[in-house]
């Protein structure tokens, strides 16, 4: 079993749609989380941390659940842009920084 | 402009044939890393470097070596590179402060190994 898994997707929204995803990882001494988006063929980029009491960056929201082990992303007002695949982070230290492997998103007009 | 800069992006060689992937960054970062990025199996980390001549393994260091000489360089080094290294790769920094997590990532390697 991986350590962070996510649903591959591809989610195929209409624009406008909310949509959100989830990330759960199997190792309880985990300590922090991040969303990156990774656009085709390009470096990943950071997105957004995940904090404990939950977070909003614009129409895009993070939610931690610590007791069930995953993180979320809901993203309002979808817009093409968005098309993107997201991957969820979890660190437990410098050495120890796992990625899942993404969960894709496309945005449809 | 804020910047990870890896060269080259795109690099085909053949078994055994050492190369050097070259990593730089302008924003005085600390912390800098290696990742190799393989469909169905996300990024995986090589190495990474708190600072100047300080250096730990990632999860999947077999095969590579690194060297942190300079602050801003943060080469990759393939001595006899095979087949099963053929992957993206990515390298990262961040400011090294508070949770350590790649910030910036650089636009990517390309490398096959025949």
């Amino acid at each position: 079993r991986k350590e962070v898994e996510q649903d591959p997707g591809p989610f195929n929204v209409p624009e406008g749609a909310t949509v959100a995803f989830n990330c759960t990882y199997s190792n309880s001494a985990s300590q922090s989380f991040f969303w990156y988006r990774q656009d085709c063929r390009k470096e990943p980029k950071l997105l957004m941390s995940v904090y404990s009491s939950g977070n909003e960056d614009g129409r895009f929201t993070a939610q931690l659940n610590r007791a069930s082990q995953y993180i979320s992303l809901l993203i309002r007002d979808s817009k093409l842009s968005d098309s993107a695949t997201y991957l969820c982070v979890v660190s437990r230290s410098a050495s120890k920084i796992i990625f899942g492997s993404g969960t894709r998103l496309s945005i449809r007009p | 402009e804020a910047q990870v800069t890896q060269n080259p992006r795109y690099l085909i060689t053949v078994t055994g044939k050492k190369l050097t992937v070259t990593c730089s960054q302008n924003m005085n970062h600390e912390y800098m890393s290696w990742y190799r990025q393989d469909p169905g199996l996300g990024l995986r980390q090589i190495y990474y470097s708190m600072n100047v001549e300080v250096t730990d393994k990632g999860d999947v260091p077999e095969g590579y070596k690194v060297s942190r000489k300079e602050k801003r360089n943060f080469p990759l080094i393939l001595e006899s590179p095979s087949p099963n290294q053929t992957s993206l790769y990515f390298c990262a920094s961040s400011l090294g402060q508070g949770p350590v997590v790649p910030q910036y990532f650089g636009p990517g390697t390309r490398l096959t190994v025949t």
